[in-house]
C-alpha cells in the first residue's frame, strides 16, 4: 500500500516550459488536491477535486491546470511555466464525504523555474 | 473571511520546557480543526483533530470559541518535536492551513 506518489520528486525548467506532475493514491479516496508550499506562505490549495470527472479551484489556481480523469490520479498542469512558480508542490487525498476526514499527504515535488 | 493565523514564524524552547503554539481562526458557524505536522525529510501528516479530543505525543489542543483559538500545547518538550506545524480550518470540501510555525527544540 504506497498511499499517496508524487512523479517527478524534482524538476527544473526554463521560463516558458510545460511540464506534468502526476499524483497517485491507492487507498480507493474520493478528494484529491493540490497544494504549493512556499517559505513564509504556509500551504496554499491551487485546486481539487471531490470525485472523479471533477475539478474546483482553490486559492491560487492561475498558471495551473488540473486533470481526474480516473479517480486515482490528480494531474497538475504548467502550460507556461514562470519563476513564481518555482515552489514545492504536494498532493494529498482524503476519503471524502467531509474535508474533515484526514488529508494523506505525498512526498512532494520540488520545482525550480528558471 | 475564514482565515488560520498562526502569528509566530519560528518558536525556539529549551529541551524539558512547555510549548504552546498559537492559532487563532475566523469561521462564522461551528468550526472544525485541525493540527499537521511535518518532520524533516517526512511527509505532512496530521497530529491531532479537535472533535477527537485527544493527545498526540503529548500534544493536545483545545477549541476556544470564545477567544476564536486552537492553541497546540504540551508540557515536556523533547527534540524530536522538533518540526514545522500547521494550523488547519475545514471549510466544508476543503481545509485551509495557516502559514505554519516552525518548532525548534534546543538542547
Amino acid at each position: 500500500n504506497a498511499g499517496v506518489t508524487q512523479t517527478p520528486k524534482f524538476r527544473v525548467l526554463k521560463t516558458g516550459q510545460s511540464m506534468t506532475l502526476l499524483c497517485a493514491q491507492d487507498m480507493n479516496h474520493e478528494y484529491m488536491y493540490w497544494y504549493r508550499q512556499d517559505p513564509g506562505m504556509g500551504l496554499r490549495l491551487i485546486h481539487y477535486s471531490v470525485g472523479e470527472g471533477t475539478t474546483a479551484k482553490g486559492e491560487v489556481p492561475d498558471g495551473y491546470n488540473v486533470s481526474r480523469l480516473k479517480k486515482q490520479n490528480f494531474l497538475l498542469g504548467l502550460e507556461s511555466a514562470a519563476p513564481s512558480q518555482t515552489s514545492v508542490y504536494f498532493c494529498a487525498s482524503s476519503y471524502g464525504g467531509t474535508a474533515g476526514d484526514t488529508q494523506y499527504f505525498g512526498p512532494g515535488t520540488r520545482l525550480t523555474v528558471l | 473571511a475564514q482565515r488560520v493565523t498562526q502569528p509566530e514564524k519560528l518558536l525556539s524552547v529549551f529541551k524539558g520546557a512547555p510549548v504552546e503554539l498559537k492559532c487563532n481562526y475566523s469561521y462564522s458557524g461551528s468550526p472544525e480543526l485541525f493540527w499537521y505536522v511535518q518532520y524533516s525529510r517526512q511527509r505532512l501528516q496530521l497530529l491531532l483533530r479537535h472533535i477527537s479530543r485527544e493527545s498526540i505525543k503529548g500534544f493536545t489542543a483545545d477549541l476556544n470559541k470564545g477567544e476564536t483559538s486552537f492553541h497546540l500545547k504540551k508540557p515536556f518538550a523533547q527534540e524530536e518535536d522538533s518540526a514545522m506545524y500547521y494550523c488547519a480550518l475545514n471549510q466544508g470540501d476543503k481545509i485551509i492551513f495557516g502559514k505554519g510555525t516552525r518548532l525548534h527544540i534546543l538542547p
